[in-house]
């Protein structure tokens, strides 16, 4: 059983297309992000989301909208791609504010040419 | 980062040899502390944290420091094996809902 299993795995797109990337977590938590991950493997969280509403959101470009229809999901939604975009985008869960730990899924690499 | 950052982007170490990770942390308010290990091609997998109100944690042959007057973290690794090689990052809790990641180091372990 995958804790945090989100898809698809690769996604490799032309720009100006929009995508969506899709995450679901298994483990009861009530609190889901969105982290990308550039080139040289910094990580940087997008949003955080509680009881499906949104907390966090780190002046990512509104072309990126997070939906969350559940605690258990949070999709990921990306108009107009661009080459800046292409990263490694990873969903994770917490419970409450995280003060007992994050777990991540497996990511998704976004390639846009 | 923004909160975290690490000492060195890369460690080689020998096969058996202790290694250990240095970390510096910039928000005096953060409260909670943890390492992640990430190899090539997987998410950040957990390694042990620890809570501003304690100074070591130790766990399955890693160790965390913890030392606030400086703002400083470590993680060390006993006995490293090749298994061990893989990026780590530090990460701190500033606040609720968002961890915030220093750079990562690159451990590679010489056989």
């Amino acid at each position: 059983d995958t804790a945090v299993s989100q898809t698809p795995k690769y996604l490799v797109t032309q720009m100006g297309n929009d995508k969506s990337i899709k995450c679901e977590q298994n483990l009861g938590h009530d609190t889901m992000y969105w982290y990308k991950q550039d080139s040289k493997k910094f990580l940087k969280i997008m949003f955080s989301y509680n009881n499906k509403e949104l907390i966090i959101n780190e002046t990512v470009p509104n072309r990126f909208s997070p939906k969350s229809p559940d605690k258990a999901h949070l999709n990921l939604h990306i108009n107009s791609l661009e080459l800046g975009d292409s990263a490694v985008y990873f969903c994770a869960s917490s419970q409450g504010g995280g003060v007992t730990g994050y777990t991540f899924g497996s990511g998704t690499r976004l390639t846009v040419v | 980062g923004e909160n975290v950052g690490l000492h060195l982007p890369t460690l080689s170490v020998q096969e058996g040899d202790n290694s250990i990770i240095n970390c510096a942390y910039s928000n005096s308010a953060s409260d909670y502390f943890i390492w992640y290990k990430q190899e090539s091609g997987k998410g950040p997998q957990f390694i042990i944290d620890i809570r501003s109100n304690m100074d070591k944690r130790q766990g399955q042959r890693v160790t965390v420091l913890l030392n606030k007057t400086v703002k400083h973290l470590s993680l060390q690794i006993a006995a490293t094996q090749p298994g061990d090689s893989a990026v780590y990052f530090c990460a701190d809790r500033s606040n609720d809902y968002k961890l915030s990641f220093g750079a990562g180091t690159t451990v590679t372990v010489r056989a």
